[in-house]
């Protein structure tokens, strides 16, 4: 079974300043890793996925996010964060496996303020 | 093309009373997994359907039921409601081949309050 830790359950930040929101997973086999944003009243968004390859992931809206698997980390970033980027960002992991393993789970969340 | 929709946008019931939730998945996609948001807790999954059939259950009683027909819509049935089962209940549509997850679409919910 797979578990996902959101080390921040908030986090403020000024409009145009670089954020880092962490994410750490525990698993005893391979995972594809996932980040969703959620925005007030709305269901999940997909930002960004990792299934392999490059480290480094590209998503939408300026976000990126590096898998290291020494470390079991799969943080998000962006260097220049906007008000309306101002929403909950769920990190989730899923067992490569498949079969009954392929759901995903899902962090606790972590709630990123952006203030002028 | 139409995304993963879910009715109604918001239900009120009674405590001891049953609900219904609805799910259309994207076309073609076969699998739909059902999961409870509530305050505090974070998605908590509940249920996934895949070809008509119950693939994989979260820990919750059997009081939380759901079913898949055959276009691959899907219910979520809550009987015997509880105060607790206040929450914003999220359904996801996916796809994949064996090689790989897509990744989950996710609705906009449906938001259960129980009175």
């Amino acid at each position: 079974a797979q578990s996902v830790t959101q080390l921040d359950s908030q986090v403020p930040v000024f409009e145009e300043a670089p954020v880092e929101l962490r994410c750490n997973y525990s698993s005893s086999v391979s995972v594809y890793l996932f980040w969703y944003v959620q925005y007030p009243n709305q269901g999940l968004q997909l930002l960004l996925k990792y299934l392999s390859g490059s480290t480094l992931v590209k998503g939408i809206n300026g976000f990126e996010a590096e898998f290291n698997k020494s470390q079991t980390s799969f943080h998000l970033r962006k260097p220049s964060v906007h008000i309306s980027d101002t929403a909950e960002y769920f990190c989730a992991v899923s067992d490569t496996s498949g079969g009954s393993n392929y759901k995903l789970t899902f962090g606790k969340g972590t709630l990123l303020t952006v203030n002028p | 093309e139409a995304g993963v929709t879910q009715s109604p946008t918001h239900l009120i019931k009674t405590r001891g009373q049953q609900a219904t939730l609805r799910c259309s998945p994207i076309s073609g996609h076969t699998s739909v997994y059902w999961y409870q948001q509530a305050l505090g807790l974070g998605l908590q999954f509940l249920l996934w359907y895949d070809e008509g059939e119950e693939r994989n259950r979260g820990n919750f009683p059997p009081r939380f039921s759901g079913r898949q027909f055959p276009n691959y819509s899907s219910e979520l049935n809550v009987n015997a409601l509880e105060l607790d089962d206040s929450a914003l209940y999220l359904c996801a549509s996916s796809s994949y081949s064996g090689t790989g997850l897509s990744g989950y679409t996710f609705g906009s919910g449906t938001r259960l309050t129980v009175v």
